[in-house]
Parts: structure tokens; C-alpha cells; sequence
């Protein structure tokens, strides 16, 4: 089984500032396989990149997502009151196995 | 665009059964595969299974085998996922969400609403 540690667990920001936010794999993710979720509060979680570097269509360029083999981030510029969530790293390369990061709060500052 | 709509919360007690429905509207049901994500209080995310109802393929994580089953029904559009011998530490949201068999394509991607299992005596 891959496991994907993230880091940090929480991550204190204001708006405006970037957030920067890793995940690291126990071994290579095959082809990049690599996906963001972003969850609120009571909610289901969202995608928000997928491949490593693709956005669905009505997610913000704010976000963006970057890596290959084993380490991977996800950078959000110019933070936003709403995006202040839990964010989570997902592999699917061992599909049907995929697995999940533990998961990076991003709280105000 | 597919929407997934969960059933409602449950209370359960030690031993017994539940089980989720997850119903999709919009495109072609048979074409989507339907996956199971569970989320303890506070936790993260644990993936449980997978079904495609087009090729009647069941995929499920190891430590859940035996103890869950995943359906479909087409004619309602309607995937669930029961989950038997429930203990205390089963208490969780369950999701569905549309994945897919392709190893490339497989993210999850929208998710239903979730819905609430409490286990307790």
C-alpha cells in the first residue's frame, strides 16, 4: 500500500498570503497519478486537481499543483476567505487501491 | 452532470446491518462507476470499494472484505453500499462518489452529500 504522508498538518495563514502544502509518497505514484480534494466543514470533500497538475473546469488558477514520483504539491496563491478548509492528497495510480493523505488544515492567522 | 443524492442518517446498534444508498441524476447510470469513501469523527478519508455496473465489477479494500457489499440498481439509478457486523468504530459519514475503473481517469469526482452512520448500543 502507498502511503501519503502530508505536511503540514496545519498551516496558519492571512488572506492574501500563498500556501504552499505537501505531499510525500512511500513510493513512486505510478504516472502521476495524483489527485487534490479540498473539504469544508460539513462537507463532502471537492476535487481540485487531478494528474498532478489538472484543474475541472471551475476551479480557481489560484490553485495549482505540482510533483512527480514521490513528492508532490499543491500551491494556493493569494488565499481567500474561503479557502480556508482541510486539503487532501489522494493517489490512484495502485488503482483499485488508492489511498489518502491524512490530511493539511489551512486555519487563519 | 451526473448529482449524487445520499439516503438519510442512521443510528445502529453492535452487530447489525446498514445500508446507504447513493442516487445519481443526470447522464448515463450504467456508465459510471461508483465508489465508497467512509470518514470517522474528526479523521480522514478511507476508501472501502468500488462497483461498475456496466461490466458487474466489485472491487473492495482488503480490511472491509466480507463485510461489505456494494450493488446497483439501474433501474432506479440507484448505487448502495451495505456494510454488516457494524461496531462502535464503523461510526462514520459514508460518501459515493463517480470514479472510474480507468486507472488514469480515476478520481473522485463529484461526491454525494454523505450520510451519517452512528453505531451504538
Amino acid at each position: 500500500e502507498i502511503v501519503l504522508t502530508q505536511s503540514p498538518g496545519t498551516l496558519s495563514l492571512s488572506p492574501g498570503e500563498r500556501a504552499t502544502l505537501s505531499c510525500r509518497a512511500s513510493q513512486s505514484v505510478s504516472s502521476n497519478y495524483l489527485a487534490w480534494y479540498q473539504q469544508k466543514p460539513g462537507q463532502a470533500p471537492r476535487l481540485l486537481v487531478y494528474g498532478v497538475s489538472n484543474r475541472p473546469t471551475g476551479i480557481s488558477d489560484r490553485f495549482s499543483g505540482s510533483g512527480s514520483g514521490t513528492d508532490f504539491t499543491l500551491t494556493i496563491s493569494r488565499l481567500e476567505p474561503e479557502d480556508f478548509a482541510v486539503y487532501y492528497c489522494q493517489q490512484y495510480g495502485s488503482s483499485p487501491d488508492v489511498t489518502f493523505g491524512q490530511g493539511t488544515k489551512l486555519e487563519i492567522k | 452532470q451526473v448529482q449524487l443524492v445520499q439516503s438519510g442518517a442512521e443510528v445502529k446498534k453492535p452487530g447489525s446491518s446498514v445500508k446507504v444508498s447513493c442516487k445519481a441524476t443526470g447522464g448515463i447510470f450504467s456508465s459510471y462507476t461508483f465508489t465508497w469513501v467512509r470518514q470517522a469523527p474528526g479523521q480522514g478519508l478511507e476508501w472501502m470499494g468500488e462497483i461498475s455496473p456496466l461490466f458487474a465489477i466489485t472491487n473492495y479494500a482488503q480490511r472491509f472484505q466480507g463485510r461489505v457489499t456494494l450493488t446497483a440498481d439501474e433501474s432506479t439509478s440507484t448505487a448502495y453500499m451495505e456494510l454488516s457486523s457494524l461496531r462502535s468504530d464503523d461510526t462514520a459519514v459514508y460518501y459515493c462518489a463517480k470514479s472510474s475503473l480507468t486507472v488514469a481517469l480515476n478520481w473522485f469526482d463529484p461526491w454525494g452529500q454523505g450520510t451519517l452512520v452512528t453505531v451504538s448500543s
